[in-house]
Formats: structure tokens, sequence, C-alpha cells
């Protein structure tokens, strides 16, 4: 799988919106862009995932830029709850790997 | 609810012991994988499973055997040649496409005695 970039951390105010941003300037065309997260002693919890365009679902919004080289997964309004590692992942379905490539993510903190 | 339960939560292993890990789902998902997390790493690929009785070697897959007897079971052992085993056990499975994601349980944490 193509490869990505995430800051290491950030940090966000309860209740207000958080933007994690992804880089993966060698994404193919047939690349889909997961979003996972993992709170500590847990397994990774499923966040969101889109191919070309934007997708949003209860959890979260993917926002992926028009020549697919970036995305950002957005939190709208972060609680304590969201606290933990988001991990940003390219999966090519074309590809005879299966499994997912997990990098070291974002670990997002948020203050009360 | 449907999800994937695994177990024990803690499991302590001896030396020259083999131990094994239990996963289980009851989502009829026919894919299965084991990936082992080392502290503060990703995730790497131990086994997966695509089908009841066949299964694929993954990165690490020495020292561990699994088996794949029913759709909704798929245990990992550790065996004794497994010199570092300590680290964080995780289960996962998936339905449909390449493309669609893998579901998670809650892990297994290993650690010698």
């Amino acid at each position: 799988d193509a490869k990505t970039t995430q800051p290491n951390s950030m940090e966000s105010n309860e209740e207000e919106p958080v933007h994690l941003p992804c880089n993966h300037s060698t994404i193919s065309g047939t690349d889909y862009i997961h979003w996972y997260r993992q709170l500590p002693s847990q397994g990774p919890e499923y966040v969101i995932h889109g191919l070309t365009s934007n997708v949003n679902n209860r959890m979260a919004s993917l926002a992926i830029a028009e020549d697919r080289k970036s995305s950002t997964l957005i939190l709208h309004r972060a609680t304590l709850r969201d606290a933990a590692v988001y991990y940003c992942i390219l999966r090519d379905v074309g590809a005879g790997s299966y499994q997912l490539t997990f990098g070291k993510g974002t670990k997002l903190s948020v203050i009360p | 609810d449907g999800g994937i339960t695994q177990s024990p939560k803690y499991l302590f292993r001896k030396e020259g012991q083999n131990v094994t890990l239990s996963c289980e789902q009851n989502l009829n998902h026919d894919a299965m994988y084991w990936y082992r997390q080392d502290p503060g790493q990703g995730l790497r690929l131990i086994y997966y499973s695509q089908i009841v009785n066949d299964f694929q070697k993954g990165d690490i897959a020495e020292g561990y055997s699994v088996s794949r007897e029913k759709k909704e079971s798929f245990p990992l052992t550790v065996t004794s040649a497994q010199k570092n085993p300590t680290a964080f056990y995780l289960c996962a499975s998936r339905t449909g496409g390449n493309n669609q994601p893998q579901h998670f349980g809650d892990g297994t944490r290993l650690s010698i005695l």
C-alpha cells in the first residue's frame, strides 16, 4: 500500500471541530482512503473511508482533495471520548495484499 | 449485538509453553485476520483467512499457527518457537471487497512469566 504522512500529535478543545490532515502524494487511482482510530488498550475502530468524493457518516466527515494527494478527517465537535490515535491508511483494492498497514498515526488530545 | 470477541483479555505464558488466543465473530464475515501490535507501533499481520479451511501467512508468521475450521472462529496459537511473544494481539474480520473496512476485537495482551 502507498505511504501516508500524518502529524505525530494534535490538540483540540472540547466541543470544537478538529481537522486531522493526511498526506498521500503517491496515491494511485485504485487506492481507497481509510481512517481508523484506536483508544488506549482497545482494538482499532473503523471511522470512515472514501475514494474521490467527500464522505459523511455519524462519526465524522472525510474531505478529499481534488488531486487526491491529501485528505482531512473532520470531527465536528470533539468530545473527551474522541481522544485516541487516528490512522490514515490507503487500501489498493486491485492488489493482492489483504492487510491494513498502520503507521504511527496522529495522537489526538482533547482538552476539557 | 454483533461483533468480535477475543479472549482472554490478559494471558501469561511460561517459557517453552504454547498458548492459544481465541477469536470469535458473529458478523457472518468471510475474512479474518490476526495482527500483532508492539508498544508505540502500528499493527503487523501474522495470518489471515479469506474462507473456511484456508489461511495464508502474513509478514510475521514464524512462531505462530492458526486454524479456520468454522467461519466464526479463527484461533491463534503462539508456540514456544516465538521467542518474543510479549505484545498486544488483535483479531479482525471483514466482509465484501478489499475496500471494505475491517472490524476489530478488543485484543489480548500476552506477557511472559
